[in-house]
């Protein structure tokens, strides 16, 4: 079936640039999503790709997509205390459809 | 942004008892709604998906008859636990996706805050 894969942990100095990966088994995904979810809280959709760009930029937010190697990657530069938080890879083949999510990557940043 | 609004935010209740969990698409029109559960420190899966005027499709190991939905208007989905037991413990999450005129669909689905449900 289909599945979505992320390393679980990531710690980063304030300041410094963090980059979470994320690789998805399923080669018709279409949709490619980064949600961040603070503790307690709902998801909070950060960006999206399609699958036919290659990276997309968004002010402190950089999604690199491989589609070749089913990668994709969510850079946040000049990371702050703030940003520290689980982020969830997510994909769909079809708009709208549910999403596939990966168990979340946790991000701490520590001052 | 569109913004989906669930109640109860928490919401601690005795075994054996009901529990209902709404799940509102406040400035837009949701067609279909999703539930997802969430352990803690593991991510999101998929209970149900939840169509205006019709029945949810389950995802297997889902059980319907313990987790009811329905989904009567086109702004407001209803999660039901039934007879609720320690273990349905967890954060129940709705999501909803919206239907834009004028504005090219992204596949985006915007979710709640979540309820967090306690079963002593």
């Amino acid at each position: 079936g289909e599945d979505v894969e992320q390393s679980l942990f990531l710690s980063v100095r304030e300041g410094d640039s963090s980059v979470i990966n994320c690789t998805y088994t399923d080669s018709s995904s279409t949709y490619l999503y980064w949600y961040k979810q603070e503790p307690g809280a709902g998801l909070q959709l950060l960006t999206y790709i399609f699958s036919n760009m290659d990276m997309k930029q968004d002010q402190r937010l950089t999604v690199l997509l491989n589609k070749k190697d089913k990668h994709l990657s969510l850079r946040i530069a000049d990371t702050q205390t703030g940003d520290s938080a689980i982020y969830f890879c997510a994909e769909t083949h079809q708009a709208g459809t549910a999403l596939i999510f990966g168990k979340g990557t946790t991000l701490s940043v520590s001052s | 942004g569109a913004v989906v609004s669930q109640h109860p935010s928490w919401v601690i209740c005795k075994s054996g008892t009901s529990v209902k969990i709404e799940c509102r698409s406040l400035d837009f029109q949701a067609t279909t709604m999703f539930w997802y559960r969430q352990f803690p420190k593991q991510s999101l899966m998929l209970m149900a998906t939840s169509n205006e005027g019709s029945k949810a499709t389950y995802e297997q190991g889902v059980e319907k008859d313990k987790f009811l939905i329905n989904h009567a208007s086109l702004t407001l989905s209803t999660l039901t636990v039934t007879s609720a037991h320690p273990e349905d413990s967890s954060f129940y999450i709705c999501s909803a996706r919206a239907i834009m005129l004028g504005r090219m669909n992204t596949g985006e689905l915007f979710f709640g805050e979540g309820s967090r449900l306690t079963v002593l």
